[in-house]
């Protein structure tokens, strides 16, 4: 069966660029109609959906993170990745990468991004 | 605007059923949904789709302990035979290709 892992710095500097990857195993990134996603979530709070990309390529974003965020995959590594500029301690949160297959929805086991100088 | 409205908490006691209410906003009640489950100091875990006419279908795994009904804009979670490790926070997500909403979740406590 499918298994996401996240992996990427854990600390990133104010005003700079955070990114991470989602490693995906037990399939490919590019076979059948999935939408890859990114969540995260601020210590003690709920989760916030931050954007997707579908097995065509074609993203979607939210509203309030859109002007910030690029999603994009690498299909010869199976991976997808989620790039956050100009952070702030905002973003500070636990990330997420999730699969939502017509099956169900696969998690990731989350990485903590800490942004601080 | 699409909004999932959740209750902040809910408790029950150890063996005893409890239902979680997932609210959808007005002109949204044809949604179907998701319901995870966050452990404390874990990730999310899909429990399962709901429909909303109430069909669902679960992740791998989840117990038959679990399961999902719907009425109008209202999808809900009900867990029978509680278990302590179900003490936990609840999130109901929509489904679909449009964007994903979550609601604030519910904090279950089991006691």
């Amino acid at each position: 069966q499918v298994q996401l892992q996240e992996s990427g710095p854990g600390l990133v500097k104010p005003s700079q660029t955070l990114s991470l990857t989602c490693t995906v195993s037990g399939g490919s990134i590019s076979s059948g109609s999935y939408y890859w996603s990114w969540i995260r979530q601020p210590a003690g709070k709920g989760l916030e959906w931050i954007g997707r990309i579908y097995t065509s390529g074609s993203t979607n974003y939210n509203p309030s993170l859109k002007s910030r965020v690029t999603i994009s995959v690498d299909t010869s590594k199976n991976q997808f990745s989620l790039k956050l500029s100009s952070v702030t301690a905002a973003d500070t949160a636990v990330y997420y990468c999730a699969r939502l297959a017509a099956a169900g929805i696969t998690w990731g086991q989350g990485t903590l991004v800490t942004v601080s100088s | 605007q699409l909004v999932l409205t959740q209750s902040p908490s809910a408790s029950a006691s150890l063996g005893a059923s409890v239902k979680l209410t997932c609210t959808l906003s007005s002109g949204h009640s044809s949604y179907a949904i998701a319901w995870h489950q966050q452990q404390p100091e874990k990730g999310p875990r899909y429990l399962m789709k709901l429909n909303s006419d109430g069909s669902h279908s679960k992740g791998d795994g989840i117990p038959d302990r679990f399961s999902g009904s719907s009425s109008g804009a209202e999808r809900y979670l009900t867990i029978s035979s509680l278990q302590s490790e179900d003490e936990a926070d609840y999130y109901c997500q929509t489904w679909g290709t449009g964007p994903w909403v979550f609601g604030g979740g519910t904090k279950l406590t089991v006691l």
